[in-house]
């Protein structure tokens, strides 16, 4: 158990619909990612806050968003989903921003149907 | 940006035999690499990690050795098994930049 939580564990939606992924880092880490994963792309990087501040932009869509509130847990949001979205969401943690050992949790995966 | 290619795609071994998974990295300034192991349905778990000061770190059964010249580094499994049997991406990054990751290595131990 690496001590980062997610929820939902399994989410099926339909296409043009708007959802939402929870992610609680370990306690004490202030820094949060978000990576999805698909059979054809691999890990992907989406997005970093650390400490409630945008860090770092990956390969995340217009459509996606993220926030980190002041308890440090963050959500992920999806809109107009397509098909092409259907994947594993993980969120990972660190203690500071540099990134370097980060610890994943279980993941979202999510259906568009 | 960081481009990091791994190989093989899939590994089967015999248990008790070695395995071996290769990376090499694009980026002559990433300095932290790091190896995942990820069984099914779980997110991936961080099993060992190097720094560009150090050429090799072990730990009991898992070894990593980085050549920074010619900018590739390999993950040593010995006496693997059956728990073993997962995927195992490699990864490198440089100061507060994003963890770049390998395709994926499929380790499948045979009893």
């Amino acid at each position: 158990d690496s001590g980062v939580t997610q929820t939902p564990k399994h989410l099926i939606t339909a296409t043009g619909q708007r959802v939402t992924l929870r992610c609680s880092p370990r306690s004490g880490d202030l820094s949060v990612y978000w990576y999805q994963q698909s059979l054809d792309q691999g890990l992907q990087f989406l997005i970093q806050y650390y400490n409630g501040e945008e860090r770092a932009k990956g390969n995340i869509l217009e459509r996606f968003s993220a926030q980190q509130f002041p308890d440090l847990h963050s959500e992920l949001n999806l809109s107009s989903l397509e098909l092409g979205d259907s994947a594993l969401y993980f969120c990972a943690s660190s203690v500071d921003t540099a990134g370097d050992t980060q610890y994943f949790g279980p993941g979202t995966r999510l259906t568009v149907l | 940006g960081e481009n990091v290619e791994q190989h093989p795609s899939t590994l089967s071994v015999q248990e008790g035999d070695s395995a071996v998974i290769k990376c090499t990295y694009s980026d002559s300034a990433s300095n932290y690499f790091p190896w995942y192991k990820q069984e099914l349905g779980k997110g991936p778990q961080l099993i060992i990690d190097i720094r560009s000061n150090v050429g090799e770190k072990k730990d009991q059964r898992i070894a990593v050795t980085l050549n920074k010249t010619a900018k590739h580094f390999s993950l040593h499994i010995t006496e693997t098994q059956p728990e073993d049997s997962a995927v195992y991406f490699c990864a490198a990054k440089r100061d507060d930049y994003k963890l770049s990751f390998g395709a994926g290595t499929t380790v499948t131990v045979r009893a």
